[in-house]
């Protein structure tokens, strides 16, 4: 494995909190994605970054903010979060330097209530 | 933007049989066609992609095919088996673009029926 992890795997929140999910490579891959999955939609991206310090938003960024300090970590951040928030988010990274192949982590199980 | 179409949602076959997954694109810059399989519970993993300076790339059982010209491309299993059971996702990319990333498919849901 390309040595991927997420964090945390489940969480359970109430409307309205804020919520932080890491991701964190071990490879120093450049680009690095943040996608939510939901049934019948498939994988969307939320943001994307290509470097530190490098982002952008993807086809559904509302309410969901990032940063990339470190290569090595991606977080997303849900401001205040809402019940359509309530999705599995995976994190991938491009495997090419660029575009292209991804690898994606484990996933993290967010509830809102 | 680029819109990828999947098609069928859900497919079923019996063990040994064929099974065939559609999509479709929209941008004809796209150039990088991967496929990913997802088990329950599990993330996505790349199974086979292909580039568009091919038209065929086949991988043990599996094979993907890509008509440029029609902006299409196909997932074929053959001789299915219950472990292909899982969720299969097309995606369409531009390589080397600025805006390179992958869109998917809404994914279809194969079942191998023993």
């Amino acid at each position: 494995d390309a040595g991927i992890t997420q964090s945390p795997r489940h969480k359970v929140t109430e409307t309205g909190t804020p919520v932080t999910l890491r991701c964190h490579q071990t490879e120093n891959h450049r680009y690095m994605y943040w996608y939510r999955q939901d049934p019948g939609h498939g994988l969307r991206l939320i943001h994307y970054s290509y470097g530190v310090k490098d982002t952008d938003k993807g086809e559904v960024s509302d309410g969901y903010s990032v940063s990339r300090s470190k290569t090595e970590d991606f977080l997303l951040t849900l401001e205040s979060a809402t019940s359509s928030q309530t999705s599995v988010y995976f994190c991938a990274i491009g495997l090419a330097g660029g575009p292209g192949e991804q690898f994606f982590g484990p996933g993290t199980r967010l509830t809102v209530l | 933007g680029e819109n990828v179409e999947q098609h069928p949602s859900t497919l079923s076959v019996q063990e040994g049989d064929s099974a065939v997954i559609k999509c479709t694109y929209s941008d004809s810059a796209s150039n990088y066609f991967p496929w990913y399989k997802q088990e329950l519970g599990k993330r996505p993993q790349l199974i086979i992609d292909i580039r568009s300076n091919v038209g065929e790339k086949k991988d043990q059982r599996i094979a993907v095919t890509l008509n440029k010209t029609a902006k299409h491309f196909s997932l074929h299993i053959t001789e299915t088996q219950p472990e292909d059971s899982a969720v299969y996702f097309c995606a369409a990319s531009t390589l080397g673009g600025s805006q390179g990333n992958l869109i998917f498919g809404k994914g279809t849901k194969l079942s191998v029926k023993p």
